[in-house]
């Protein structure tokens, strides 16, 4: 129980394009959502937090405008990065939080690694 | 932008043997702390958990250990298996520092466990 699922699990596009990951919560209605950035040997590092309808709240360094988050329902939540360059390489990775019955869920995604050419 | 970041210390065991990985996590005000596994290219998975009014918790073949005197959490594995080989991670949560605070986890450095046959 308690799935939180993640696409695409790959991508690889081109400099100056966007891009867009899912998160959904399958089986849970997640009322946060957490995204984070994980560079290659390295641990995760929070970028934003998203509410359901309301505005994402960012990690200091983090810029806004170049990662955008909406979070319109409780399943699912997006992560656009736009005009992405090669220093935006990563692996993105979302967690969700809720209820499930009866219970605090917290539970991660699989991860989308991006790769910009 | 820049990526500057530690790469992950290394603890390399045999099939069989107990591993031991630490952790020195970062706010005295943390209350809540996880271990998460996470194999390559893929997301976080739970371990184990423990709250700051405990100092020991065990599990199948994990047991966690929390010295809050000097901030410091160890994950201790029991008959090490191949497919204990692994990165990880610990993670501590403020739970009351406000109503949408849990779920924001804050990572430590990780560990790269490899066990050999």
């Amino acid at each position: 129980g308690a799935v939180v699922s993640q696409h695409p699990s790959r991508v690889i596009c081109k400099s100056g394009t966007s891009v867009k990951i899912e998160c959904r919560s399958l089986d849970f209605q997640a009322t946060t959502m957490f995204w984070y950035r994980q560079f290659p040997k390295q641990s995760l590092m929070l970028m934003a937090t998203s509410n359901e309808g309301s505005k994402a709240t960012y990690e200091q360094g983090v810029e806004k405008d170049k990662f955008l988050i909406n979070h319109a329902s409780l399943t699912l939540s997006t992560l656009t990065v736009t005009s992405a360059h090669p220093e935006d390489s990563s692996f993105y990775i979302c967690s969700a939080r809720g209820d499930r019955a009866g219970a605090n869920v917290l539970t991660f995604g699989a991860g989308s690694r991006l790769t910009v050419l | 932008g820049e990526n500057v970041g530690l790469h992950l210390p290394t603890l390399s065991v045999q099939e069989g043997d107990n591993s031991i990985i630490n952790c020195a996590y970062s706010n005295s005000a943390s209350d809540y702390f996880i271990w998460y596994k996470q194999e390559s290219g893929k997301g976080p998975q739970f371990i184990i958990d423990i709250r700051s009014n405990m100092d020991k918790r065990q599990g199948q073949r994990v047991t966690v250990l929390l010295n809050k005197t000097v901030k410091h959490l160890s994950l201790q594995i029991a008959a090490t298996q191949p497919g204990d080989s692994a990165v990880y991670f610990c993670a501590e949560i403020q739970l009351y520092a406000g109503g949408t605070s849990y779920g924001k986890l804050t990572f430590g450095q990780g560990t790269i466990l490899t066990v050999h046959p």
